[in-house]
C-alpha cells in the first residue's frame, strides 16, 4: 500500500506570494491533518480535514487554509508569504481521525520563502 | 489543555550504549501515547504507542516504552543504540475532542550516536 505522498517535496517562495501544497493520503483514510514544523515552534497542527469538512484547527492566521478533495485528497493554502512561514510542512493521514488511530505522515514539503 | 515535555533537547550516546529519552505528559484523562522519529528531511515514522493495557509496550526497531501513569511520563528506552538511531524523537498525546484526535507534540530530543 503507498504511503503518503506530498508534492512539491522542496518550494522556494518570495514574500507576499501564495503557495498551495498538496497531500495524497493513504488509500482509504479520510483523515488529513497539516503541521507545520520549525527549529523554533516544533511541530505545530495547523488543521485536520475529514470527508471534505474542516473538523479541528490549531492557532493560526487565516492565511492559512485548506481543503479536501472527494478522493480525500488535500491542499493547504498559504496567502500573502512572510519569512516565518519558511518551515518543512507535513501533512498525515488516518483511517477516520479517532483517538486510536495511528497517523501516517508524508515526507513533508521544505517551503522557503525569501 | 494537554501538553507533552521531552525535557531533553539532545543527548549523545556511544554505539552499543543503552538509552533512554524522557517524556511526560498533562491530560485530564487516560491519554493515546506515541513516540515518532524523524530522520533529517523526512517525515515522522512511528515507533510505537500506548493505549492501555500493559504498560510495557514494544516498538519497532528495538525501542520499547513504559506507561507510568503516577509520573504522567512515558519514556522510551532501547538496550543497545545502533548507529542508525541518530534521529529525532518525538512524544505525542492524542486525546479527543468533539469526537476526533487533538495530536499535541512535544519539542523533541535529538539523539546523537558516537562510535
Amino acid at each position: 500500500k503507498a504511503g503518503v505522498t506530498q508534492t512539491p517535496r522542496y518550494l522556494i517562495k518570495t514574500r507576499g506570494q501564495q503557495v498551495t501544497l498538496s497531500c495524497s493520503p493513504i488509500s482509504g483514510h479520510r483523515s488529513v491533518s497539516w503541521y507545520q514544523q520549525t527549529p523554533g515552534q516544533g511541530l505545530q497542527f495547523l488543521f485536520e480535514y475529514f470527508s471534505e469538512t474542516q473538523r479541528n484547527k490549531g492557532n493560526f492566521p487565516g492565511r492559512f487554509s485548506g481543503r479536501q478533495f472527494s478522493n480525500s485528497r488535500s491542499e493547504m493554502n498559504v496567502s500573502t508569504l512572510e519569512l516565518g512561514d519558511s518551515a518543512l510542512y507535513l501533512c498525515a493521514s488516518s483511517r477516520d481521525g479517532q483517538g486510536q488511530e495511528t497517523q501516517y505522515f508524508g515526507p513533508g514539503t521544505r517551503l522557503l520563502v525569501l | 489543555a494537554q501538553s507533552v515535555t521531552q525535557p531533553d533537547i539532545h543527548i549523545t550516546v556511544s554505539e552499543g550504549a543503552s538509552l533512554e529519552l524522557r517524556c511526560n505528559y498533562s491530560y485530564g484523562a487516560t491519554p493515546y501515547l506515541f513516540w515518532y522519529v524523524q530522520s533529517p528531511g523526512q517525515g515522522l515514522q512511528l515507533l510505537l504507542k500506548y493505549f492501555s493495557g500493559d504498560t510495557l509496550v514494544q516498538g519497532i526497531k528495538g525501542f520499547e516504552a513504559e506507561f507510568k501513569r503516577s509520573q504522567s511520563s512515558f519514556n522510551l528506552r532501547k538496550p543497545s543504540v545502533h548507529w542508525s538511531d541518530a534521529a529525532e524523537y518525538f512524544c505525542a498525546v492524542v486525546s479527543r475532542s468533539g469526537g476526533y484526535q487533538k495530536v499535541t507534540f512535544g519539542t523533541g530530543t535529538k539523539l546523537q550516536v558516537i562510535p
